[in-house]
C-alpha cells in the first residue's frame, strides 16, 4: 500500500503569513497533483510536477517535487484568506493501473 | 475545461432506503471513473474504480452489495448506496479520467449524504 504523508494536517495563520505544506512518502511516483478543496465542492486540481527537483510556480503559490520523486511541498507566500482550504498532494503510478493516492489532507485556515 | 456534474448535490433519506448518486462527465468520454468517500477535513479515501462496461473494482473493506456502482456509458456512472443507515453518511465524490492512460481526473462537486 502506497502511503502519502501530509504534514502539517492543521494549519491556522494570520493574512500575510507564510506557510509550507509537506507531502512524503517512502514510494516513488511517476508524478504529483496538488489539489485545493473547499467544503462541500470537489477537489481543484492546482498543478502536477512530473519531473524530479521540477519547481512550479502559480502567483504565491510554488510547488516542488523532490529529486527522489518521493515527496513534494508547496509553499504559500503572504497567504490570504481565500488560501483558505483543504489542501491534497495526489501521487500517480506508472503502468496500466494509472490510479491516484490520495495524501491525508492538510486544512489551512488563513484569518483576515 | 472539462466539466464533471454529480447529482444530487445533498440528500437526506431515513434509515433503510436507497439511494442513488449519478455522476456524468459533460464534454468527454470516462472509461473510468473513480468514486471517494470522504469525511470532514479529512482526505479522500478511494471506494471503487468504475469501468465502463464490465464490473467495478472494489478497495478492500467496501461492501460490493451495499455500494453498487453502474457503468453503463462512456459518460455516466452511479453509485447506489443500498439500504442506507446513518453510519453511510458521509461526503460521496465522483472523478473521472480524461483519455486511457491519462492521469488528469476531473472531480464532481460531492454529494453529502445523511441518513437519518
Amino acid at each position: 500500500t502506497q502511503l502519502l504523508e501530509q504534514s502539517p494536517q492543521f494549519l491556522s495563520i494570520q493574512e500575510g503569513e507564510n506557510l509550507t505544506v509537506y507531502c512524503n512518502s517512502s514510494s516513488v511516483f511517476s508524478s504529483l497533483q496538488w489539489y485545493r478543496q473547499e467544503p462541500g465542492e470537489g477537489p481543484v486540481l492546482l498543478v502536477t510536477v512530473v519531473t524530479g527537483g521540477e519547481v512550479k510556480k502559480l502567483k504565491r503559490l510554488t510547488f516542488q517535487f523532490g529529486d527522489a520523486r518521493k515527496d513534494s511541498s508547496l509553499h504559500i507566500t503572504a497567504a490570504q484568506p481565500g488560501d483558505t482550504g483543504l489542501y491534497l498532494c495526489a501521487g500517480a503510478t506508472s503502468g496500466s493501473a494509472r490510479q491516484l493516492t490520495f495524501g491525508s489532507g492538510t486544512q489551512l485556515t488563513v484569518l483576515p | 475545461g472539462a466539466v464533471v456534474s454529480q447529482h444530487p448535490s445533498r440528500v437526506i433519506c431515513k434509515s433503510g432506503t436507497s439511494v442513488k448518486i449519478e455522476c456524468r462527465s459533460l464534454d468527454f468520454q470516462a472509461t473510468t471513473m473513480f468514486w471517494y468517500r470522504q469525511f470532514p477535513k479529512k482526505s479522500l479515501m478511494l471506494m471503487a474504480t468504475s469501468n465502463e462496461g464490465s464490473k467495478a473494482t472494489y478497495e478492500q473493506g467496501v461492501e460490493k452489495d451495499k455500494f453498487l456502482i453502474n457503468h453503463a456509458s462512456l459518460t455516466l456512472s452511479t453509485l447506489t448506496v443500498t439500504s442506507a443507515h446513518p453510519e453511510d453518511s458521509s461526503f460521496y465524490i465522483c472523478s473521472a479520467r480524461w483519455g486511457h492512460s491519462s492521469e488528469k481526473l476531473f472531480f464532481g462537486s460531492g454529494t453529502q449524504l445523511s441518513v437519518l
